[in-house]
């Protein structure tokens, strides 16, 4: 089966400009989560949707940060303006339902804010 | 609340050496506990997990990890490892009613191999 799948792989933009990060889950996962990396630092929670409704968005840093999943299948991430401390490394996750299914990661899209 | 503490940032070890990387959890109960692997250009890989039963887990890759309650630990380990191995590696817990989805990560132990 295809992996969780992210893009862009890579991102570099400047300070006040918008982004757009999508996230493609695995086909059936009902659960796709948020998690960002900055530099250094532990990967954060930021947001949980349980097919397109969110369950969990107590991570979401600011305002600035707005995501979708539009008809419970991809999702999006916007960051609109971005800022310095914005950048790091944003991951997206899914799951099946179930407190015991695991979380299947993509690759991730590093942002470079500059 | 949830946290997770890999003391060691960075480790180097020779290819066949035996490895052992630490993590602390703190939680009030029985946590799900994880073990993720990203190698360079990767994405997060799942080693292994633990949710109940025995206490030494097997996971992919040769790896295998251990839960202490009493220690409130949950240490990877590896007989021999290969060079292969070198990537960063992170600890997980998930707790509470969201179980395994929610996770707290450690901050990572960036991991060496010398020939």
């Amino acid at each position: 089966e295809a992996g969780v799948t992210q893009f862009p792989s890579h991102s570099v933009i400047e300070k006040g400009q918008t982004v757009t990060l999508r996230c493609d889950p695995i086909s059936g996962h009902d659960n796709l989560y948020w998690y960002r990396r900055v530099m250094g630092k532990e990967i954060k929670f930021l947001l949980h949707f349980v097919k397109e409704s969110k369950q969990d968005e107590s991570g979401m840093p600011n305002n600035r940060f707005l995501a979708e999943r539009t008809g419970g299948t991809y999702s999006t991430l916007k960051v609109q303006p971005a800022e310095l401390e914005d950048s790091g490394v944003y991951f997206c996750a899914s799951s099946l339902t179930g407190r015991n299914s695991p979380l299947h990661f993509g690759n991730g899209t590093r942002l470079t804010v500059t | 609340a949830q946290s997770v503490t890999q003391p060691d940032i960075h480790i180097t070890v020779s290819e066949g050496a035996s490895l052992e990387l630490r993590c602390n959890y703190s939680y009030g109960a029985t946590p799900y506990l994880f073990w993720y692997v990203q190698s360079p250009g990767q994405g997060l890989q799942l080693l292994l997990k633990y949710f109940s039963g025995d206490t030494l887990v097997q996971g992919i890759k040769g790896f295998e990890a251990e839960f202490k309650r009493s220690q409130s630990s949950f240490n990877l380990r590896k007989p021999s490892v290969h060079w292969s191995d070198a990537a960063e590696y992170f600890c997980a817990v998930g707790a509470g009613q969201t179980g395994a989805n929610n996770l707290f990560f450690g901050t990572g132990t960036r991991l060496t191999v010398i020939p």
